[in-house]
């Protein structure tokens, strides 16, 4: 009865290379959400996805920024040329319907440094 | 804009003491709000969520109150455990987005 899983849990990147960030949701679980958390701060929303669709992408910067939730496999987020602003704990999170239901469960995050 | 925030960034209580953390919202029209615990290097983990139509709900250990009013939550966990350190979110709905405040650091003394 595995969680939402993320990986990888740590990544170092130079500037201007890409980072991929991977989450395989709950059994069960078509919701996918990403959040972004700086040092000392909550989650600040980026993107919802359902499968094979983008639902809400308005907390993704428009540029370097993308996510997807294939049909198959775990949803990806990509970030292109990493900047050190970019630093910061990616949190995954599942639900099985839309979230406003019921509490989201959060993978362990991946925490992204870009040197 | 919405926001949600936290008054004190960091409680110091005495273990076996009740903790009580409070957490401001801004948006009137929300009606779901939750508790998120995130311990050090790991993900939120759910707490307790209440919505608007209650004033106070419970939970093992813990309670949420809501103050509409004043549009204020609380969250009082009883006999404070050494396992309660962690850093406590109130998170607000804004249809499936959470808006999250800035956390609260609760240290338990020994």
């Amino acid at each position: 009865n595995a969680g939402v899983m993320q990986n990888p849990r740590h990544l170092v990147r130079r500037r201007g290379q890409e980072a991929r960030l991977r989450c395989s949701p709950m059994k069960g679980h078509s919701h996918v959400y990403w959040y972004r958390q700086l040092p000392e701060e909550g989650l600040k929303f980026m993107v919802y996805l359902q499968k094979e669709n983008i639902i809400d992408e308005s907390g993704m910067p428009k540029e370097r920024f993308s996510a997807e939730f294939p049909k198959e496999g775990p949803s990806i987020l990509r970030i292109q040329q990493v900047v050190r602003g970019d630093s910061a704990a990616y949190f995954c999170a599942s639900s099985p319907g839309p979230k406003n239901t019921g509490e989201l469960f959060f993978g362990e995050g991946s925490r992204l440094t870009v040197l | 804009g919405e926001s949600v925030g936290l008054h004190l960034p960091t409680l110091s209580v005495q273990e076996g003491d009740n903790s009580i953390i409070n957490c401001a919202y801004s948006n009137s029209a929300s009606d779901y709000f939750i508790w998120y615990k995130q311990e050090s290097g790991k993900g939120p983990q759910f707490i307790i969520d209440i919505r608007s139509n209650m004033d106070k709900r419970q939970g093992q250990r813990v309670t949420v109150l809501l103050n509409k009013t004043v549009k204020h939550l609380s969250l009082q966990i009883a006999a404070t455990q050494p396992g309660d350190s962690a850093v406590y979110f109130c998170a607000e709905d804004s249809n499936y987005q959470l808006i999250w405040g800035a956390g609260t650091k609760l240290i338990i003394k020994p």
